[in-house]
């Protein structure tokens, strides 16, 4: 199945630090979605972008929706301990509601 | 609200043996849910989108006569896994179109076949 790149792979930080990843896509998509899944549970929406160009923030995270629409990205500033997980980019293509193609993956660990 | 539920959280079978895992909304309806596969320390991959009242609909490489999805209600669709093998071993995960559209997750299932 296809998958999207995310990057980086993975994220060894100390608190306080910012964070940032990223997600590119070959195919230009309607909506651009981060989440994050901790261990042994689903994934949990954190961002949802629906506009080319679009940044939305929600509390200390940033995401925005690339102007080509074949990529996004994903700021976490001032990280704390609770922010450990793994985080997921997913896209939804024009026409195809809510089936979600999802990137490898960015695990964050935050020292404290 | 938009809760989806899963069950069981965790199963061990046996080999041979087949596996139903069931996924709920709690407190809307879905007439659409999808089925995804995640291996350890990988991402989520759909499987097939299941649609109230009608066949499923199976995504590339997803053999439709081992994983069997049953969407009967509006508020359950369900996965059998038959025949399993250690291989099917993974963690099940489901969505549910929910409310404002989004897709609400289930908590998963974790399955291990021995």
């Amino acid at each position: 199945g296809q998958q999207l790149n995310q990057s980086p792979q993975s994220m060894f930080i100390q608190e306080g630090e910012d964070v940032s990843m990223n997600c590119t896509s070959s195919s230009i998509f309607n909506t651009w979605l981060w989440y994050k899944q901790d261990p042994g549970e689903g994934p949990v929406l954190l961002i949802a972008l629906y506009k080319a160009g679009e940044l939305t923030s929600n509390g200390r995270l940033t995401a925005q929706f690339g102007i080509t629409r074949k990529d996004s990205f994903l700021n976490i500033s001032a990280s704390i301990p609770s922010d450990v997980g793994i985080y997921f980019c997913a896209g939804q293509r024009p026409g195809a509601t809510n089936k979600l193609i999802f990137g490898t993956g960015t695990l964050l660990a935050v020292q404290p | 609200g938009a809760v989806v539920s899963q069950h069981p959280s965790r199963v061990i079978c046996k080999s041979g043996t087949s596996v139903k895992i069931e996924c709920r909304s709690l407190d809307f309806q879905a007439t659409t849910m999808f089925w995804y596969r995640q291996f350890p320390k990988k991402s989520l991959m759909l499987m097939a989108t299941s649609n109230e009242g009608s066949k499923a609909t199976y995504e590339q490489g997803v053999e439709k006569d081992k994983f069997l999805i049953n969407h009967a209600s509006l508020t359950l669709s369900t996965l059998t896994v038959t025949s399993a093998h250690p291989e099917d071993s993974s963690f099940y995960i489901c969505s549910a179109d929910g409310p404002g559209d989004q897709a609400f997750f289930g908590q998963g299932t974790r399955l291990t076949v021995v």
